[in-house]
């Protein structure tokens, strides 16, 4: 267990609304990450962060921000939603030590936008 | 660059049938590879992993053999139950950036 917590766990949001997705962990990972999980498509990377303040696109970013202001939360803001955005989204984080190659994920919100 | 393919689903079995799920690579480097499962309305969890050619991964009576001339990790299991249904990916790691395959879907009837 990474101590990975996201919430909300459930969101039902209508398009055109900002909706942020927050994504906490308990043990000073550097390395974070957004990936929405559609059918079809496997996970997909949206953003990543390697530190406070220090963030990277991933290849599907259209339409997504993230902020990191503390090592423990990393979030995701929709500006604007829409339905193509209505998803699974998991955060995970990229353990270190014995584990540095190794990713762990949180439990994904479910995302419907309307 | 880097990328995953894994067989397509959905594969049914029965149990205590012998299960394969194929997958290969491209990659820069010498990533390291990985099995996830997921379970229904979960998020993915680690089953197995080998950090370089050669190398044998294990857990729960899943295996999976980093073969680098055939850029293959096949992910196997002599005997499935029920309680292994779930979705499994494959998944490489270059370095800090991870790639996901598209995910197979495995259901084991009694």
């Amino acid at each position: 267990d990474a101590g990975i917590t996201q919430s909300p766990r459930h969101k039902v949001t209508e398009t055109g609304t900002p909706v942020t997705l927050r994504c906490h962990q308990t043990e000073n990972h550097r390395y974070m990450y957004w990936y929405r999980q559609d059918p079809g498509h496997g996970l997909r990377l949206i953003h990543y962060s390697y530190g406070v303040k220090d963030t990277d696109k991933g290849e599907v970013s259209d339409g997504y921000s993230v902020s990191r202001s503390k090592t423990e939360d990393f979030l995701l803001t929709l500006e604007s939603a829409t339905s193509s955005q209505t998803s699974v989204y998991f955060c995970a984080i990229k353990g270190e030590r014995e584990s540095t190659d190794t990713q762990y994920f949180g439990p994904g919100t479910r995302l419907t936008v309307l | 660059g880097n990328s995953v393919t894994q067989m397509e689903g959905p594969v049914t079995l029965s149990e205590e049938a012998f299960l394969t799920i194929n997958c290969t690579y491209t990659a820069t480097g010498y990533p390291s590879l990985f099995w996830y499962v997921q379970y229904p309305g979960e998020g993915l969890q680690l089953l197995l992993k080998a950090t370089k050619a050669d190398d044998k991964g294990s857990n729960k009576g899943f295996e999976a053999t980093y073969r680098k001339e055939t850029t293959s990790f096949h992910l196997e299991k002599g005997s499935v139950q029920v309680s292994d249904s779930a979705v499994y990916f494959c998944a490489l790691s270059p370095g800090n950036q991870f790639y996901f395959g598209t995910g197979t879907s495995l259901t084991v009837i009694p």
